[in-house]
């Protein structure tokens, strides 16, 4: 099955710096690559997505990177806030009619005022 | 808009006990899945459901069993509950994919468990 692995388990930046997490698959089938955003006590949100057929995608500060061959995602935030700070999870999805995800182990982000 | 509700919100159980976890989605979306969070190792998958009347294993099925009841209602029993059982229990919600593409799956707000 599919196997995802994330780095660094925990990131601490200065309000303003840029973050980057990063996520490695092992399905090479996988087309789906979510990102979520827990904050706690509460369930992952969802911030942003990508599909197999784009290499990158934006929304505002936050942008995702994808590399098909490489099979590795990576997140980007840039300027900083501390309300950045979460856990985030990366996740991929293989075709199938279930669509279930597969977690990375999670990345503490801590932003610094 | 209620989204995936889950119940209950905290739960102590003693050693053998049984106990349901309850989950239901009013965004009318055929698949239904119940993850486990521990410390370090993300969300695992413990049973899905791709569509009313079907169910399967997931990565960490064993000690648990699913009922998807209705297209709206998917629960998690545990019939005997174990101290390794401890941890936070979330149901999600995922549509039917457009035209090919996927859709975003929505979470619950979680269910903490202590086995003692």
């Amino acid at each position: 099955g599919e196997n995802v692995e994330q780095h660094p388990s925990t990131l601490s930046v200065q309000e303003g710096d840029s973050a980057v997490i990063k996520c490695t698959y092992s399905d090479s089938a996988s087309n789906y690559f979510p990102w979520y955003k827990q904050e706690l006590g509460k369930g992952p949100q969802l911030i942003i997505d990508i599909r197999s057929n784009v290499g990158e995608k934006k929304d505002q500060r936050i942008a995702v990177t994808l590399n098909k061959t490489a099979k590795h995602f990576s997140l980007h935030i840039t300027e900083t806030q501390p309300e950045d700070s979460a856990v985030y999870f990366c996740a991929a999805r293989a075709p199938g009619s279930a669509r279930q995800l597969t977690f990375g182990s999670g990345t503490q982000l801590t932003v610094l005022p | 808009n209620a989204g995936v509700t889950q119940t209950p919100k905290f739960q102590v159980l003693k050693t053998g006990q049984s106990m349901t976890l309850q989950c239901a989605q009013d965004m009318n979306h055929n698949s239904m899945y119940w993850y486990r969070q521990d410390p370090g190792m993300g969300l695992r998958l413990i049973y899905y459901s791709a569509s009313e009347g079907t169910t399967d294993k997931g990565e960490v099925p064993n000690g648990y069993n699913v009922s998807r009841l209705n297209k709206r209602e998917f629960s998690l029993r545990l019939e005997s509950a174990a101290p390794s059982q401890t941890s936070v229990y979330f149901c999600a919600s995922a549509g039917p994919p457009l035209q090919g593409s996927n859709t975003e799956a929505f979470f619950g707000q979680g269910t903490r468990l202590t086995v003692v």
